[in-house]
């Protein structure tokens, strides 16, 4: 079906560690996004992945689009208490029989960081 | 560049009113979407415009819902009569038609039914 799953629901981890979303489709993505909510905010877009196995990094974090490019996944190294918020991941999939991309997200990972 | 406005920040009503949102999208922006999102779970997808047309309701509870782009540009969302689950913040979001473009939300409605 047209949708993306994603986990863990939640993450607390100590400021320093790192920390792993993971995001899975049965089907196979035209490419993925991910966007970052803080909390009481709204959500931001932080990347967009389209190539099979392709790898960006931004900073601390690292994304990952898989070979069969159903699964994503977005990586912290050394997580500070600015990067707490809730990471979404996000997938296009044809909107109503037309064309037009369907943005649907994940349920998200709230992150929570211990200083 | 504006971002994507949307308005009222906050709304409380009472269950079996009605309320209605407003959203003014980036300009230039053909695809409009409204999302309702529950606390502690992902944007759910409700309706998706493309300029002034609607290409996807399938989420949209349409005994209670409805919302319109006439221009294709403003766009309003409206829940009549309101009941206490439809308690959620909603979200606009407007991109560009290409596939690769990102989504740009507002700052969102945050809607209390008592």
């Amino acid at each position: 079906g047209q949708q993306v799953m994603q986990i863990p629901q939640y993450q607390h981890v100590q400021e320093g560690e790192d920390f792993t979303t993971y995001c899975n489709s049965s089907t196979t993505l035209s490419n993925i996004q991910w966007y970052k909510q803080r909390p009481g905010g709204h959500p931001v877009f932080l990347i967009q992945l389209v190539k099979s196995g392709e790898v960006k990094k931004q900073k601390r974090l690292t994304f990952q689009f898989g070979e069969a490019k159903k699964n994503s996944s977005l990586h912290i190294t050394a997580t500070q208490t600015t990067d707490v918020g809730t990471y979404f991941c996000a997938a296009l999939f044809n909107a109503g029989g037309t064309s037009y991309g369907k943005l649907t997200f994940g349920q998200g990972t709230i992150l929570t960081v211990h200083p | 560049e504006a971002g994507v406005a949307q308005s009222p920040r906050y709304k409380i009503i009472e269950k079996r009113q009605s309320v209605a949102f407003w959203c003014n999208p980036i300009s230039g922006h053909a695809t409009l979407y409204w999302y309702q999102q529950i606390l502690g779970q992902g944007p759910k997808l409700l309706i998706q415009f493309q300029n002034n047309g609607v290409v996807d309701d399938s989420q949209l509870p349409k005994d209670r819902f409805s919302a319109e782009r006439l221009k294709g540009v403003d766009s309003t969302l409206k829940i009549q009569p309101a009941k206490l689950e439809d308690s959620a913040v909603y979200l606009c979001a407007s991109r560009e038609t290409s596939w690769v473009a990102e989504a740009f939300f507002g700052q969102g409605t945050r809607l209390t039914v008592v």
